[in-house]
């Protein structure tokens, strides 16, 4: 199976800041990665595809770059609605797995 | 409106078995192959796995962690999608989310708002 393991598992942040997550494959997946946003008590929200193509509706503060075994998600400039938990999952190979998580709080 | 709409949670013992139900609609549902993903409380997203649509004869993948006790079914007649639980496990206790792979990425573009499944004596 594929792991993915994100860093760091907990950030604190501020309105404005510039806020980067790293996703690591425990072997190359290509492009195969998407970010995903998780509020409390919500589905997620499919943010990123395909390593670094934004989804449709989601704000251009949001980018991602990456391939292979190493993939960042950057936000440009912290909103207080960016505040929530992210995710990166690989579809190369089955399972499909789930890195473990970044929990992004206001500082 | 595309939607997704889980159904069928609850409390159930260990060793017992439980059906989820996640209701589709606002789109071809027959063209897509269907996920579940579950969350456990506190604890970050675990897929659970996945049917293909007809054209791929229905094949299932799954986690390690569920092989051998869940099994997924689908009724197009109904746009419809299952996830049978057997032998539950006090560790399979989460919310359940049916969510739909897009067609020609198989990234996952819509979800339900989950059902709650606990395991417990």
């Amino acid at each position: 199976d594929i792991q993915l393991t994100q860093s760091p598992s907990f950030l604190s942040a501020s309105v404005g800041d510039r806020v980067t997550i790293t996703c690591r494959a425990s072997q190359g997946i290509s492009s195969y990665l998407a970010w995903y946003q998780q509020k409390p008590g919500k589905a997620p929200k499919l943010l990123i595809y395909a390593a670094s193509t934004l989804q449709s509706g989601v704000p251009s503060r949001f980018s991602g770059s990456g391939s292979g075994t190493e993939f960042t998600l950057t936000i440009s400039r912290l909103q207080p609605e960016d505040f929530a938990t992210y995710y990166c999952q690989q579809r190369n190979s089955y399972p499909v797995t789930f890195g473990g998580g970044t929990k992004v709080e206001i500082k | 409106e595309v939607q997704l709409v889980e159904s069928g949670g609850g409390l159930v013992q260990p060793g017992g078995s439980l059906r989820l139900s996640c209701a589709a609609s606002g789109f071809t549902f027959s063209d897509h192959y269907m996920d579940w993903v579950r969350q456990a409380p506190g604890k970050g997203l675990e897929w659970v796995g996945r049917i293909r649509n007809k054209a791929n004869s229905y094949t299932t993948e799954f986690a390690a962690s569920v092989k051998g006790r869940f099994t997924i079914s689908r009724d197009d007649s109904k746009n419809s999608l299952y996830l049978q639980m057997n032998s539950l496990k006090t560790e399979d206790s989460a919310v359940y989310y049916c969510a739909r792979p897009r067609s020609y990425d198989y990234y996952m573009d819509v979800w339900g708002k989950g059902t709650t499944v606990t395991v417990s004596s």
